[in-house]
């Protein structure tokens, strides 16, 4: 158990609806990423916060928006879903800023756009 | 930009085979790199890292050399189990965005 939660672990959706993923880190981790993997895209980077603030923005499309809460959870947010989007969703955090790489990974959310 | 390229899978084996998963990477500067391992049904978790030319990473029986002059890091296991059947990423980081790039995995099956 790496200590970071996702939910939920599964999503069934139409196309053109609008899902929310939720994150909660390890406890004391700062830092939260989203990292999408889809079978013909690999694991692609999305964006990672920092305490709050936006830190580094990957691929993510201009559909999907994320946010960490003062809390520290982090919800990703996808709208106008696509066939596309179908994929396995990851949510990793790390101590500090994460600058040694090192980071905790939940196990996933699988969205599946129909 | 930077990159990580890892030898296409499945990979098959016996148990108690050797293992070796490809991989290279091109980045500027000096980055670390990771072998993270992801087991049916769970996330990544890391295996091992090196944080310099020369370094040697392990864990649980894995291992691997950065090499810098070959832009490599490649893992090795002398004796895979029925148990390390998973999927394998190699990965780069560096400093600027604090992100992980990550190669396209590699399924490891192995037989008994």
């Amino acid at each position: 158990d790496s200590g970071v939660t996702q939910t939920p672990k599964h999503l069934i959706t139409a196309t053109g609806q609008r899902v929310t993923l939720r994150c909660s880190p390890r406890s004391g981790d700062l830092s939260v990423y989203w990292y999408q993997q889809s079978l013909d895209q690999g694991l692609q980077f999305l964006i990672q916060y920092y305490n709050g603030e936006e830190r580094a923005k990957g691929n993510i499309l201009e559909r999907f928006s994320a946010q960490q809460f003062p809390d520290l959870h982090s919800e990703l947010n996808l709208s106008s879903l696509e066939l596309g989007d179908s994929a396995l969703y990851f949510c990793a955090s790390s101590p500090r800023g994460g600058n040694t790489g090192e980071l905790f990974f939940g196990e996933g959310s699988r969205l599946t756009v129909l | 930009g930077n990159s990580v390229t890892q030898m296409e899978g499945p990979v098959t084996l016996s148990e108690e085979a050797f293992l070796t998963i490809n991989c290279t990477y091109t980045a500027t500067g000096y980055p670390s790199l990771f072998w993270y391992v992801q087991y049916p049904g769970e996330g990544l978790q890391l295996l091992l890292k090196a944080t310099k030319a020369d370094d040697k990473g392990s864990n649980k029986g894995f291992e691997a050399t950065y090499r810098k002059e070959t832009t490599s890091f490649h893992l090795e296991k002398g004796s895979v189990q029925v148990s390390d059947s998973a999927v394998y990423f190699c990965a780069l980081h560096k400093n600027a965005g604090n992100m992980l790039t990550f190669g396209g995995g590699t399924r490891l099956m192995v037989k008994p």
